[in-house]
């Protein structure tokens, strides 16, 4: 298995625009996660999705901040609008209900100016 | 309050030394977990565990429940393990089933000079 896939691996984007970060789990693992870094804060979880539905959008930083799981391979974060705070780099990563262990994907630098 | 407190935040040693990182947390957890996030950025997990003491080639981590306190040992330090380590931990896993997200530290700078 390819491990948990994220695309892009960095995005610089101006203030105001739409952000969408892509997800890929490693098949068959039905709990994705998504975390953000930041120097400040380090690693906090977002939300996440147990069988495609979020349990806990509780670390959630405002409205601008969603998060969608159409199906058990895939999974986008999306801000609208970016504001230059939301630089961070956003990790994805998934494991089975019930395990504890998880699999990081490389992450999204994401640089908003 | 940090839920997860880790030390020290940087440590700077010589090729060879033993290096010791600790981990304290305050709440009741169903797993702790080690990681090692290299300069590029990527993570991985070096150890997953509820009670006792893994080893793992030159990496030994260590957890006592009772006192919620876990280590990470490196013996024969070599400039590649610099890096930075990740306490984290999985709260007590809900009657659902489900496995909550990670609670982090905010990691050990370890840096091994030759």
């Amino acid at each position: 298995d390819a491990g948990v896939i994220q695309s892009p691996r960095h995005e610089v984007t101006e203030m105001g625009q739409e952000v969408t970060l892509r997800c890929k789990p490693i098949s068959g693992h039905n709990s994705l996660f998504w975390y953000r870094q930041t120097m400040m804060r380090g690693l906090e979880l977002l939300i996440y999705f147990n069988n495609n539905v979020p349990i806990d959008d509780s670390g959630m930083p405002e409205d601008r901040f969603s998060a969608k799981m159409p199906n058990a391979s895939f999974s986008t974060l999306k801000i609208q609008p970016s504001e230059p705070r939301d630089s961070a780099v956003y990790f994805c990563a998934s494991s089975l209900v019930g395990q504890v262990t998880s699999f990081f994907g490389q992450g999204t630098r994401l640089t908003v100016v | 309050k940090n839920e997860v407190e880790q030390s020290p935040q940087n440590l700077t040693a010589q090729e060879g030394e033993f290096i010791t990182i600790n981990c304290s947390y305050s709440v009741g957890i169903s797993a702790l977990h080690w990681l090692q996030q290299h300069p590029g950025g990527g993570i991985v997990s070096l150890f997953m565990l509820s009670s006792g003491k893994k080893k793992h080639g030159r990496l030994i981590a260590t957890i006592n429940i009772q006192e919620k306190h876990s280590s990470l040992h490196i013996t024969a330090s070599h400039p590649r393990d610099s890096a930075v380590y990740i306490c984290a931990f999985n709260p007590p896993l809900h009657s659902g089933g489900g496995a909550d997200g990670l609670t982090f530290g905010k990691g050990t700078h370890l840096i091994i000079q030759p």
